[in-house]
């Protein structure tokens, strides 16, 4: 199993809302990723688990909290979204630190809209 | 601050019509220069990693190469498969975690 599995694929919320992206995978990989993408801009870091320990970019808002269940889970956590935040998640995990091992692979994002 | 500049945003090939695309790079370290392939909706698919000044790596019509400064990927005959973005991505030794992407070149190869 080489796959990066995303759900929900599509999501459309309200500004009240509590919802959750879930990422799974089987490749025993120590390090997953949340990345954001707007339309027609590179992937932006968002945050960072690996090998058990969580690093996040201070520039995003307190509204998306990470959670990881298990070293292949990792899950998203919305509330209280604002429309600026629509956008492509895109999950990723990498192999290891060492070299060969560094490149990202990723699902296929959950394309996020919120009204 | 580390910087990934990709060049031309755009790009439309005959089929056929070999091109090249730029990604130039300011990282303090550079552990490793990754290019990714992304249909539209959909997550980058991983082409290529170079890790040193002189490397080249191949796969089917797709070239990638490596100076101290930037990287090409040069796309021989394409098709109009081939039609994506690509984008360019850059590890920094100091900080593994990170990976600084360029905004990609959009490539449109008609039949």
């Amino acid at each position: 199993d080489t796959e990066v599995t995303q759900t929900p694929k599509h999501l459309v919320m309200g500004m009240t809302n509590k919802k959750s992206l879930k990422c799974e995978q089987h490749m025993g990989h120590r390090a997953m990723y949340w990345y954001k993408q707007k339309a027609k801009k590179p992937p932006e870091l968002m945050f960072v688990y690996s090998y058990e320990k969580l690093s996040i970019n201070e520039s995003v808002p307190s509204r998306f909290s990470p959670e990881c269940p298990n070293s292949s889970l990792l899950n998203l956590h919305l509330h209280a979204l604002q429309p600026e935040d629509s956008a492509l998640y895109l999950c990723a995990s990498s192999q290891g630190r060492n070299r060969g091992e560094e490149k990202l692979f990723f699902g296929s994002g959950t394309q996020l809209s919120v009204l | 601050e580390d910087q990934v500049t990709q060049s031309p945003e755009a790009l439309r090939l005959q089929e056929g019509e070999s091109s090249s695309l730029n990604c130039s790079y300011t990282v303090s370290g550079l552990r490793g220069l990754f290019w990714y392939r992304q249909d539209p909706g959909k997550g980058p698919e991983f082409l290529f990693t170079l890790y040193s000044a002189g490397e080249e790596k191949e796969k089917e019509r797709l070239k990638a190469t490596l100076t101290k400064k930037e990287s090409f990927l040069h796309i021989t005959a394409p098709k109009p498969e081939d039609s994506a973005t690509y984008l360019c991505a850059v590890q920094d030794v100091y900080n593994f975690n990170k990976f600084y992407f360029g905004s990609g070149t959009k490539l449109n190869v008609k039949p």
